[in-house]
């Protein structure tokens, strides 16, 4: 079974320009996640959809960051402008509560931005 | 205050040497979830147990062990006679009843690298 999927796996690009990161969850799974990892504050929740509404998204860091999530199967991560401070790497994770399964999470590889 | 707090930013070992990775947690709830996830160089986060409060009794899975002392907020893995493979970040976290369940929070990893 294909697991959660990010695109891009890289991203470069310079100050100002729109990025757009894409996550797949897991089929069937009704949660889904975005983190952002850095070195200094480590792996932080940016927000949280469950049944593709948007639940908690009081760790977005600013107006510049916005996420989407318009079907069950894919949901966008956008920030515009960029800023070399958004350089991180970005994970998509989705989870299927039921009880004692609660709070598995299954992420995806990750999408790296650098912005320069 | 950090909710999950991994005092070891990275430990060095030789393989065959037994390890510990500690974590601390702190929370309000009397019902609540730990967890561990495994970081490989290639990124992806990948979960490796799942504990609820209410059961403290240790667990073994091969060459790892958990240890769940409530007196002591302490969550720690053991990971005996390690290898090579075991190389890598491992994430502590935690889910409360405060939020449903919904979220985990992760502590700030501890870098394991296991040398020949």
């Amino acid at each position: 079974d294909a697991g959660v999927i990010q695109s891009p796996r890289h991203e470069v690009t310079e100050m100002g320009q729109e990025v757009t990161l894409r996550c797949k969850p897991i089929s069937g799974h009704d949660y889904l996640f975005w983190y952002r990892q850095t070195m200094m504050r480590g792996l932080e929740l940016l927000i949280y959809f469950n049944n593709n509404v948007p639940i908690d998204d009081s760790g977005m860091p600013e107006d510049r960051f916005s996420a989407k999530m318009p079907n069950a199967s894919f949901s966008t991560l956008k920030i515009q402008p960029s800023e070399p401070r958004d350089s991180a790497v970005y994970f998509c994770a989705s989870s299927l509560f039921t009880g004692g399964r609660s709070g598995e999470l299954f992420f995806g590889e990750g999408s790296r931005l650098t912005v320069l | 205050a950090q909710k999950v707090t991994q005092a070891q930013t990275e430990i060095s070992v030789v393989e065959k040497e037994d390890v510990t990775l500690d974590c601390v947690y702190e929370t309000r709830d009397t019902t609540y979830y730990l967890f561990w996830y495994k970081q490989p160089p290639s990124g992806e986060l990948v979960f490796l147990i799942r504990r609820n409060s209410f059961d403290e009794q240790n667990e073994i899975s091969g060459r790892y062990s958990w240890n769940f002392q409530k007196s002591t907020s302490s969550f720690n893995f053991t990971i005996t006679a390690s290898q090579v493979v075991d190389s890598a970040v491992y994430f502590c976290a935690l889910s409360e009843a405060g939020s449903g369940y919904s979220t985990l929070t992760f502590g700030k990893g501890t870098m394991l690298l296991v040398s020949p």
